[in-house]
């Protein structure tokens, strides 16, 4: 079975300031990681993906996320927050050889203050 | 751009209703997902579908029912409505190779009374 664990409900964080989402996953075999974004009342935008290669992903608005194997991570990060970054976050997994739906965690909930 | 389209944003029924979601992708996807997102549980998958006609249980599915007659269009059903399956529904879809990014619609918001 896979799980993904964003152990912060809230993570507040002053404009400007550089911004860390903590994401852990558990997956019997190699993971691909996602990171998306839902604004109020929308559904979820894409930001980022770790499939293979480079552990440091780069994806859209300024965000990138690391890959730690030994971990079990993918955090989000950002050098720069931005009041408009305020949003609810999801990491998600699926194993390469699983079934094909992805597995979410909670969601984290990010505010930039001014 | 990827379009995933779903056809309420808002939906209000009374319990004991048939309810109808639709959704529907304009990207020839082969896969195409539900989910129901309720606060501080994330998203929990209902039910998907690989292919026309072919589908899976998810983590959730009671209660639920889906069909897939055209490649485009995945439908979700709710046999009986009941109080507890207020919450937002979303629709994805992704290609078939399997570290596809999932692409989602706007979601519904329904309310069973």
């Amino acid at each position: 079975a896979q799980s993904v664990a964003q152990p912060e409900d809230q993570v507040n964080v002053a404009e400007g300031n550089p911004l860390t989402v903590k994401c852990t996953y558990s997956v019997s075999g190699n993971p691909y990681l996602f990171w998306y974004v839902q604004y109020p009342n929308r559904g979820l935008q894409f930001l980022l993906k770790y499939i293979t290669g480079d552990n440091l992903v780069k994806g859209s608005y300024g965000f990138e996320a690391e890959f730690n194997k030994s971990q079990t991570s993918f955090h989000l990060k950002k050098p720069s927050a931005l009041v408009s970054d305020s949003a609810l976050y999801f990491c998600a997994v699926r194993d390469r050889t699983g079934r094909r739906a992805l597995t979410f965690g909670s969601g984290t909930r990010l505010q930039v203050q001014p | 751009d990827v379009k995933v389209t779903q056809s309420s944003r808002y939906l209000v029924k009374r319990t004991g209703e048939k309810v109808f979601l639709e959704c529907v992708q304009d990207m020839d996807h082969e896969n195409m997902f539900w989910y129901r997102q309720d606060p501080g549980l994330g998203l929990r998958l209902i039910y998907f579908s690989y292919d026309v006609k072919m589908k899976e249980k998810g983590d959730i599915p009671e209660g639920y029912s889906v069909s897939r007659e055209k490649k485009e269009r995945f439908s979700l059903i709710l046999e009986s409505a009941s109080t507890n399956q207020t919450s937002m529904y979303l629709c994805a879809s992704s290609g078939a190779f399997s570290g596809e990014t999932q692409y989602f619609g706007p979601g519904t918001r329904l309310l069973v009374l």
